[in-house]
């Protein structure tokens, strides 16, 4: 079984086009992340839930809208799509969102043509 | 804007070398540091949590100290091995976000 399962792993799209990468984790956690690698392979946040709630939201654009309909999902939803919105975008979940570590999905590659 | 450092960027190695690399990162309002392994094809999985300073951790031939006074920890692999090639990733926990590095990419020839 795995831990943190992210669909589809593989997407790619014209520029314009809505899409959505969904996120499930079995581990029981109550926090979710997306990270994005941007393309100098950086990690970079851009949201976290809590138990459903949005603890953080980093400077992304509007376009992006998380959404999480229990603790144990947590889709992103893409309006618009941009060339600047190619990159592999990683969901990661974690116990303690303060000190534990974090499990990570396998990631979605996205490619806006 | 909160930078975490990690060098060297690249490593090459040979089987059974000895190797270490760095991670800096702010030294005030200190809650943890991650050490990440990172295998191509795959996702990161965690190594270590360390949250006091002076912590010493060990996993097999992979050891982490930790500095949060003066802001770095260091990540040692005993023996490199062909299967220790991946990229090394560290984090440091920003209020309630993790924040990574760059990584440091480790090659072991056999």
């Amino acid at each position: 079984d795995t831990a943190v399962s992210q669909t589809p792993k593989y997407l790619v799209t014209q520029m314009g086009n809505d899409k959505s990468i969904k996120c499930e984790q079995n581990l029981g956690h109550d926090t979710m992340y997306w990270y994005k690698q941007d393309s100098k392979k950086f990690l970079k946040i851009m949201f976290s839930y809590n138990n459903k709630e949005l603890i953080i939201n980093e400077t992304v654009p509007n376009r992006f809208s998380p959404k999480s309909p229990d603790k144990a999902h947590l889709n992103l939803h893409i309006n618009s799509l941009e060339l600047g919105d190619s990159a592999v975008y990683f969901c990661a979940s974690t116990l303690r969102s303060n000190t534990g570590e974090l499990f990570f999905g396998e990631g979605s590659r996205l490619t806006v043509l | 804007i909160l930078n975490v450092e990690q060098s060297p960027q690249s490593l090459h190695v040979q089987e059974g070398d000895s190797t270490n690399f760095t991670c800096s990162f702010p030294s005030s309002n200190f809650y943890a540091l991650h050490w990440y392994r990172w295998e191509t094809a795959k996702s990161p999985e965690a190594l270590f949590v360390m949250t006091l300073n002076g912590d010493e951790k060990k996993k097999g031939r992979i050891s982490a100290t930790l500095n949060t006074k003066e802001g770095y920890s260091y990540l040692y692999i005993k023996g490199s091995q062909p299967e220790d090639s991946a990229t090394y990733l560290c984090a440091f926990m920003d209020g309630n976000k993790l924040v990574f590095g760059a990584g440091t990419i480790l090659r072991v020839k056999s």
